[in-house]
């Protein structure tokens, strides 16, 4: 398996506070995403990274920042939790040849 | 832009049965396809990919999927099922160095 760690594995929050999800890998690839799935939805995609400091939109990213400083540790930041953001989020990750994408475990978070 | 449509959001299946997971994919120029497993409460694993070459790709536990540029489907298909291979399964898809565009999951559900 690909060493990606997500942290934490679950959290629950009320409206309105700051979260910060993380990605750890351990692989050195320069690609890294952030994904959102939902029932009836797959798996939309956020934000991602094409090295480090350089990020861009994904289809979804509206009400998400994310910052890259260095090569192994993707952060997802959700300024003003929401309801709609309760779901589950994955990171993924790929080298520079950019075929496959490797998942981590997920983060399940609930936003009351 | 890329699109991925898996046309049959749940497939019941008796055991020992033959299976078909359908995947139509939207793109003027030449994509990567994949098939990716996820199991109850876990992560998504890679099942199987086309990059180019043979049409025919298959994974290590009898599944195998068809690229057919003709008809743009990337079908996935197992000629006899096992509980074991109840999970979602997600066909994605990407033109070089862009992230991964996902359908929205077929659940598979093998009766006994």
């Amino acid at each position: 398996d690909a060493g990606i760690t997500q942290s934490p594995r679950h959290k629950v929050t009320e409206t309105g506070t700051p979260v910060t999800l993380r990605c750890h890998q351990t692989e050195n690839h320069r690609y890294m995403y952030w994904y959102r799935q939902d029932p009836g939805h797959g798996l939309r995609l956020i934000h991602y990274s094409y090295g480090v400091k350089d990020t861009d939109k994904g289809e979804v990213s509206d009400g998400y920042s994310v910052s890259r400083s260095k090569t192994e540790d993707f952060l997802l930041t959700l300024e003003s939790a929401t309801s709609s953001q309760t779901s589950v989020y994955f990171c993924a990750i790929s080298d520079g040849r950019g075929y496959e994408q490797f998942f981590g475990p997920g983060t399940r978070l609930t936003v009351l | 832009a890329q699109s991925v449509t898996q046309l049959d959001s749940q497939v019941p299946v008796f055991e020992e049965a033959p299976v078909e997971l359908r995947c139509n994919y939207s793109s003027s120029v030449s994509v990567y396809l994949f098939w990716y497993v996820q199991y109850p409460n876990q992560g998504l694993q890679l099942l199987l990919k086309y990059l180019s070459g043979s049409t025919l790709v298959e994974s290590i536990n009898g599944f195998e999927a068809e690229f057919n540029k003709s008809q743009t489907s990337f079908h996935l298909r197992k000629p006899s099922v096992h509980i074991s291979d109840t999970a979602e399964y997600f066909c994605a898809g990407r033109l070089r160095n862009t992230p991964l565009v996902f359908g929205k999951g077929t659940r598979l559900s093998v009766i006994a």
